[in-house]
Protein backbone atom coordinates (compact mmCIF):
# COMPACT_ATOMS: atom_id res chain seq x y z
CA UNK A 1 0.00 0.00 0.00
CA UNK A 2 2.72 2.34 0.94
CA UNK A 3 5.11 1.33 -2.34
CA UNK A 4 5.69 3.48 -4.87
CA UNK A 5 6.89 1.47 -8.55
CA UNK A 6 9.26 2.52 -10.68
CA UNK A 7 10.54 2.12 -14.26
CA UNK A 8 12.71 1.88 -15.95
CA UNK A 9 15.78 1.24 -13.55
CA UNK A 10 18.04 3.14 -16.55
CA UNK A 11 17.42 4.74 -19.94
CA UNK A 12 19.96 5.72 -22.52
CA UNK A 13 18.48 8.43 -24.54
CA UNK A 14 20.12 10.39 -27.52
CA UNK A 15 20.65 14.48 -27.37
CA UNK A 16 16.82 16.09 -28.44
CA UNK A 17 15.09 12.99 -27.72
CA UNK A 18 12.17 12.70 -25.05
CA UNK A 19 12.92 10.76 -22.08
CA UNK A 20 10.10 8.94 -19.96
CA UNK A 21 10.07 7.65 -16.40
CA UNK A 22 7.03 6.23 -15.11
CA UNK A 23 5.60 5.28 -11.52
CA UNK A 24 2.57 3.63 -10.49
CA UNK A 25 1.30 3.60 -6.34
CA UNK A 26 -1.37 1.61 -4.64
CA UNK A 27 -2.35 4.48 -1.94
CA UNK A 28 -5.29 6.44 -2.98
CA UNK A 29 -5.07 8.70 -0.54
CA UNK A 30 -1.67 9.72 -2.12
CA UNK A 31 -2.15 13.55 -2.75
CA UNK A 32 0.97 15.07 -3.65
CA UNK A 33 3.40 13.19 -6.75
CA UNK A 34 7.09 15.22 -6.27
CA UNK A 35 10.14 14.12 -9.02
CA UNK A 36 13.44 15.11 -7.80
CA UNK A 37 16.40 14.64 -9.93
CA UNK A 38 19.97 13.53 -8.03
CA UNK A 39 23.34 14.28 -9.46
CA UNK A 40 26.27 12.30 -7.97
CA UNK A 41 27.47 13.34 -4.69
CA UNK A 42 24.66 15.93 -4.07
CA UNK A 43 21.25 15.38 -2.57
CA UNK A 44 18.11 15.24 -4.68
CA UNK A 45 16.76 18.45 -5.55
CA UNK A 46 12.18 18.74 -6.52
CA UNK A 47 12.31 18.83 -10.31
CA UNK A 48 8.46 19.44 -10.05
CA UNK A 49 5.28 18.06 -8.42
CA UNK A 50 1.79 17.68 -9.18
CA UNK A 51 -1.40 17.00 -7.44
CA UNK A 52 -4.17 15.01 -8.24
CA UNK A 53 -6.64 17.92 -9.09
CA UNK A 54 -4.80 18.16 -12.22
CA UNK A 55 -3.76 15.69 -15.31
CA UNK A 56 -0.64 17.55 -16.80
CA UNK A 57 1.88 19.90 -15.79
CA UNK A 58 4.74 21.67 -17.66
CA UNK A 59 7.22 23.80 -16.25
CA UNK A 60 9.84 24.30 -19.34
CA UNK A 61 11.01 20.87 -21.02
CA UNK A 62 9.87 18.74 -18.06
CA UNK A 63 6.15 17.32 -17.86
CA UNK A 64 4.28 15.30 -15.37
CA UNK A 65 1.50 13.09 -16.77
CA UNK A 66 -1.22 11.99 -14.00
CA UNK A 67 -3.50 8.81 -14.17
CA UNK A 68 -5.78 9.27 -11.47
CA UNK A 69 -8.19 5.87 -12.67
CA UNK A 70 -4.56 4.10 -13.22
CA UNK A 71 -2.77 4.94 -10.48
CA UNK A 72 -0.21 6.02 -12.15
CA UNK A 73 1.88 9.11 -13.12
CA UNK A 74 5.25 9.52 -15.24
CA UNK A 75 7.70 12.48 -16.13
CA UNK A 76 8.62 13.31 -19.57
CA UNK A 77 11.71 15.70 -20.39
CA UNK A 78 11.75 17.18 -23.61
CA UNK A 79 14.34 17.73 -25.85
CA UNK A 80 16.50 15.99 -23.82
CA UNK A 81 20.38 17.75 -22.85
CA UNK A 82 23.25 15.89 -21.90
CA UNK A 83 23.30 17.60 -18.91
CA UNK A 84 19.84 15.89 -17.56
CA UNK A 85 22.13 12.90 -16.67
CA UNK A 86 21.34 11.87 -13.56
CA UNK A 87 18.97 9.86 -11.23
CA UNK A 88 15.53 10.85 -10.99
CA UNK A 89 13.27 9.71 -8.12
CA UNK A 90 9.36 10.29 -8.03
CA UNK A 91 7.75 9.89 -4.97
CA UNK A 92 4.51 10.15 -3.15
CA UNK A 93 3.22 11.51 -0.05
CA UNK A 94 -0.51 12.53 1.48
CA UNK A 95 -3.45 10.49 3.51
CA UNK A 96 -4.28 10.17 6.99
CA UNK A 97 -2.40 7.00 7.62
CA UNK A 98 0.97 8.24 5.63
CA UNK A 99 1.53 11.49 8.24
CA UNK A 100 3.00 12.92 5.16
CA UNK A 101 6.14 11.39 4.88
CA UNK A 102 7.52 10.97 1.20
CA UNK A 103 7.77 7.69 -0.03
CA UNK A 104 10.38 7.40 -2.75
CA UNK A 105 10.48 5.09 -5.80
CA UNK A 106 13.70 3.40 -6.63
CA UNK A 107 15.12 5.65 -9.06
CA UNK A 108 15.67 5.89 -12.79
CA UNK A 109 19.66 6.63 -14.02
CA UNK A 110 19.32 8.47 -17.00
CA UNK A 111 22.02 9.25 -19.82
CA UNK A 112 21.90 11.30 -22.25
CA UNK A 113 24.23 10.58 -25.02
CA UNK A 114 25.35 13.70 -27.19
CA UNK B 1 21.18 29.21 7.27
CA UNK B 2 20.16 29.17 3.18
CA UNK B 3 20.16 25.41 3.17
CA UNK B 4 19.65 21.89 4.91
CA UNK B 5 23.35 21.39 6.68
CA UNK B 6 24.44 17.94 7.73
CA UNK B 7 27.49 17.09 9.39
CA UNK B 8 30.33 15.83 8.96
CA UNK B 9 29.91 15.15 5.08
CA UNK B 10 31.97 12.02 5.16
CA UNK B 11 32.40 9.74 8.50
CA UNK B 12 35.02 6.53 8.84
CA UNK B 13 34.20 4.17 11.96
CA UNK B 14 35.35 0.91 13.03
CA UNK B 15 32.46 -1.56 13.30
CA UNK B 16 30.99 -1.56 17.04
CA UNK B 17 31.58 2.33 17.64
CA UNK B 18 28.75 4.45 18.10
CA UNK B 19 28.01 7.43 15.87
CA UNK B 20 26.20 10.55 15.51
CA UNK B 21 24.99 12.48 12.02
CA UNK B 22 24.01 15.55 12.57
CA UNK B 23 21.03 17.77 10.34
CA UNK B 24 20.35 21.42 10.71
CA UNK B 25 17.18 21.88 8.57
CA UNK B 26 15.72 25.55 7.12
CA UNK B 27 15.04 27.61 9.75
CA UNK B 28 11.17 27.40 10.40
CA UNK B 29 10.59 24.32 8.75
CA UNK B 30 8.61 21.96 11.26
CA UNK B 31 8.78 18.77 9.23
CA UNK B 32 12.12 16.68 9.07
CA UNK B 33 13.17 13.50 7.32
CA UNK B 34 15.87 11.05 7.78
CA UNK B 35 16.70 8.75 4.54
CA UNK B 36 19.54 6.39 3.86
CA UNK B 37 20.88 5.78 0.15
CA UNK B 38 23.07 2.63 -0.15
CA UNK B 39 25.63 2.77 -3.60
CA UNK B 40 23.35 3.18 -6.48
CA UNK B 41 20.01 2.66 -4.79
CA UNK B 42 16.67 4.19 -3.74
CA UNK B 43 16.13 6.10 -1.09
CA UNK B 44 15.22 4.17 2.21
CA UNK B 45 12.85 6.33 5.23
CA UNK B 46 14.54 6.22 8.06
CA UNK B 47 12.15 8.78 10.42
CA UNK B 48 10.07 11.25 9.91
CA UNK B 49 9.62 14.45 12.48
CA UNK B 50 6.26 16.93 12.42
CA UNK B 51 6.21 19.53 14.53
CA UNK B 52 5.43 18.67 18.28
CA UNK B 53 3.57 14.85 16.85
CA UNK B 54 4.96 11.69 17.87
CA UNK B 55 7.81 10.52 15.02
CA UNK B 56 6.99 8.07 12.66
CA UNK B 57 9.50 5.50 13.35
CA UNK B 58 8.31 3.03 10.86
CA UNK B 59 11.44 2.85 8.81
CA UNK B 60 14.23 2.19 11.58
CA UNK B 61 15.85 -0.67 10.73
CA UNK B 62 16.72 -2.02 14.14
CA UNK B 63 17.30 -0.65 17.71
CA UNK B 64 20.74 0.33 16.79
CA UNK B 65 19.09 3.52 15.31
CA UNK B 66 17.63 6.12 17.07
CA UNK B 67 17.43 10.02 16.17
CA UNK B 68 15.97 12.75 18.04
CA UNK B 69 14.90 16.33 17.12
CA UNK B 70 15.66 18.95 20.09
CA UNK B 71 13.48 22.18 20.06
CA UNK B 72 11.92 21.81 16.79
CA UNK B 73 15.28 22.35 14.93
CA UNK B 74 18.43 20.47 15.36
CA UNK B 75 17.72 16.47 14.57
CA UNK B 76 20.53 13.82 15.39
CA UNK B 77 20.87 10.51 14.25
CA UNK B 78 22.78 7.86 16.25
CA UNK B 79 23.50 4.47 15.25
CA UNK B 80 24.97 2.17 18.34
CA UNK B 81 27.26 -0.62 17.69
CA UNK B 82 28.08 -0.31 13.81
CA UNK B 83 28.37 -2.84 11.15
CA UNK B 84 29.50 -2.68 7.91
CA UNK B 85 26.17 -2.90 6.15
CA UNK B 86 25.08 0.44 7.62
CA UNK B 87 27.92 2.08 5.14
CA UNK B 88 25.70 4.10 2.88
CA UNK B 89 24.92 8.09 2.58
CA UNK B 90 22.83 9.78 5.14
CA UNK B 91 20.25 12.07 3.58
CA UNK B 92 18.24 14.80 5.82
CA UNK B 93 15.75 16.92 5.00
CA UNK B 94 13.30 19.20 5.51
CA UNK B 95 9.65 20.95 4.47
CA UNK B 96 8.20 23.86 5.58
CA UNK B 97 4.47 21.65 6.60
CA UNK B 98 2.85 17.92 5.11
CA UNK B 99 3.02 17.23 1.55
CA UNK B 100 5.44 20.02 0.59
CA UNK B 101 8.67 21.11 -0.96
CA UNK B 102 11.34 18.81 0.98
CA UNK B 103 14.63 20.35 0.71
CA UNK B 104 17.88 17.61 0.99
CA UNK B 105 20.95 18.26 2.31
CA UNK B 106 24.20 16.85 0.71
CA UNK B 107 24.33 13.91 3.43
CA UNK B 108 26.67 12.38 5.27
CA UNK B 109 28.62 9.31 4.09
CA UNK B 110 29.17 6.54 6.32
CA UNK B 111 32.07 3.82 6.35
CA UNK B 112 32.15 1.44 8.69
CA UNK B 113 35.36 -0.31 8.28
Amino acid sequence: QQQVKQSPQSLIVQKGGISIINCAYENTAFDYFPWYQQFPGKGPALLIAIRPDVSEKKEGRFTISFNKSAKQFSLHIMDSQPGDSATYFCAASGGSSNTGKLIFGQGTTLQVKP
Amino acid sequence: GAGVSQSPSNKVTEKGKDVELRCDPISGHTALYWYRQSLGQGLEFLIYFQGNSAPDKSGLPSDRFSAERTGGSVSTLTIQRTQQEDSAVYLCASSSSLNTEAFFGQGTRLTVV
